[in-house]
């Protein structure tokens, strides 16, 4: 069965940089025509598709995020990671890591299904 | 950006009753490209269904979707105690992938 699991820093500083780390258990992350994304969650709002990275290391991210932005992979851990630089309150969420299934090969978008549990980042000083 | 506008907010409804759920979106999205998910307080969103209408692993049946162009609807046919939730419909037609608002099924 498919686990992923986030982890990183529950706190981060205004102007500083979120990382966070998913590792991917119970199957490869090296899979051919499965991506691997982040999704995150304000307190109490809704789902914001981040980005996401498939496991030779192409990006796809959120243009609102993208300047901000860096999705990196790591096959040999079985791990992918995230960097959003100069965070403000507006990036405090529930982070999410998830695999994208997209419905063809040829397409780079999809549903996420399956989730990690989510990771609550507070970007407070 | 495909913006999805979900309806109504709040569903309040009895055990064993029919939900209906309104997802609605700002540029057509074909059917392959509309998923729906469930979230309990707490917990991750599940997906439910993808592809307008077809359900993910190990999802009842009562679970069922519709729809094509702009308009598509989640059913429950007879809510049960451990549905009541929040519902997301989601769109993977084109980039950025968007998410609706939310629509939360509470007991009445």
């Amino acid at each position: 069965q498919l686990q992923l699991q986030e982890s990183g820093p529950g706190q981060v500083k205004p102007s500083e940089t979120l990382s966070l780390t998913c590792t991917v258990s119970g199957d490869s992350i090296s899979k051919s025509g499965y991506y691997w994304a982040w999704i995150r969650q304000p307190p109490g709002k809704g789902l914001e598709w981040i980005g996401h990275i498939y496991y030779i290391g192409v990006t796809y991210y959120n243009p609102s995020l993208k300047s901000r932005l860096t999705i990196s992979v790591d096959t040999s851990k079985k791990q992918f990671s995230l960097k959003l630089t100069s965070v403000t309150a507006a990036d405090t969420a529930v982070y999410y890591c998830a695999r994208l299934t997209p419905p063809f090969e040829i397409v780079v978008l999809g549903a996420l299904d399956y989730w990690g549990q989510g990771t609550l980042v507070t970007v407070s000083s | 950006e495909i913006v999805l506008t979900q309806s109504p907010g709040t569903l309040s409804l009895s055990p064993g009753e029919r939900a209906t759920l309104s997802c609605r979106a700002s540029q057509s999205v074909s059917s392959t490209y509309l998923a729906w998910y469930q979230q309990k307080p707490g917990q991750a969103p599940r997906l439910l269904i993808y592809g307008t209408s077809s359900r993910a692993t190990g999802i009842p049946d009562r679970f069922s979707g519709s729809g094509s162009g702009t308009d598509f609807t989640l059913s429950i046919s007879r809510v049960e105690p451990e549905d009541f939730a929040v519902y997301y419909c989601q769109q993977y037609g084109s980039s950025p992938l968007t998410f609706g608002g939310g629509t939360k099924v509470e007991i009445k």
